[in-house]
């Protein structure tokens, strides 16, 4: 257990529907990454949040979205779903957002179980 | 832009062989590269990671080494093991773009260890 949930495990829904995927990190870890796994693609970095504020952007789509909350949790909304967008989606942690070789592990990202969502 | 390319895409090896994966990455200020391990429908899991201070880095079984001038890093895996089956991603952290720790990872290597 890496200590990052995640929820729901398993998403169905249909296509133009909208879904929110939810992130909690380890106790601690102020960042969080999204990442798209999909069969074709491989691990896509999303997008990564810290402290509450966006940091880095991957090549997240328009319709999706996220955000961190003041108790460090964070959201993925996926929109207007199209079937591409079956994947599993899973969000990481750690401890800061500016990592540096003096820095230690706190730059080591810890993997959620994922949430796999499935657009019929 | 960044990229990471890892090969083999499959490997096949015998109980007790050797395996190795190798990445090459793009971004030659990139200073973090860690290596996951993700099983069927499980989360990827760290299972070791490497500095671009140091050339290599060991831990029982598995080792990695860095070589910064070629932009590539390698996965060993001695005396393999059945349970070692699964699919290992490498990944590179850019310096650039702010140096804000994502990961770039590479297609990921399925690694079949036969009894």
């Amino acid at each position: 257990d890496s200590g990052v949930t995640q929820t729901p495990k398993h998403l169905i829904t249909a296509t133009g529907q909208r879904v929110t995927l939810r992130c909690s990190p380890r106790s601690g870890d102020l960042s969080v990454y999204w990442y798209q796994q999909s069969l074709d693609q491989g691990l896509q970095f999303l997008i990564q949040y810290y402290n509450g504020e966006e940091r880095a952007k991957g090549n997240i789509l328009e319709r999706f979205s996220a955000q961190q909350f003041p108790d460090l949790h964070s959201e993925l909304n996926l929109s207007s779903l199209e079937l591409g967008d079956s994947a599993l989606y899973f969000c990481a942690s750690s401890g800061g957002g500016f990592p540096s070789l003096a820095s230690g592990s706190t730059d080591t990202q810890y993997f959620g179980p994922g949430t796999r969502l499935t657009v019929l | 832009g960044e990229n990471v390319e890892q090969h083999p895409s499959t490997l096949s090896v015998q109980e007790g062989d050797s395996a190795v994966i190798k990445c090459t990455y793009s971004d030659s200020a990139s200073n973090y590269f860690p290596w996951y391990k993700q099983e069927l429908g499980k989360r990827p899991q760290l299972i070791i990671d490497i500095r671009s201070n140091v050339g290599e880095k060991k831990d029982q079984r598995i080792a990695v080494t860095l070589n910064k001038t070629a932009k590539h890093f390698s996965l060993h895996i001695t005396e393999t093991q059945p349970e070692d089956s699964a699919v290992y991603f490498c990944a590179a952290s850019p310096y650039g773009s702010g140096n804000t720790g994502k990961l770039i990872f590479g297609q990921g290597t399925t690694l079949q260890v036969k009894p």
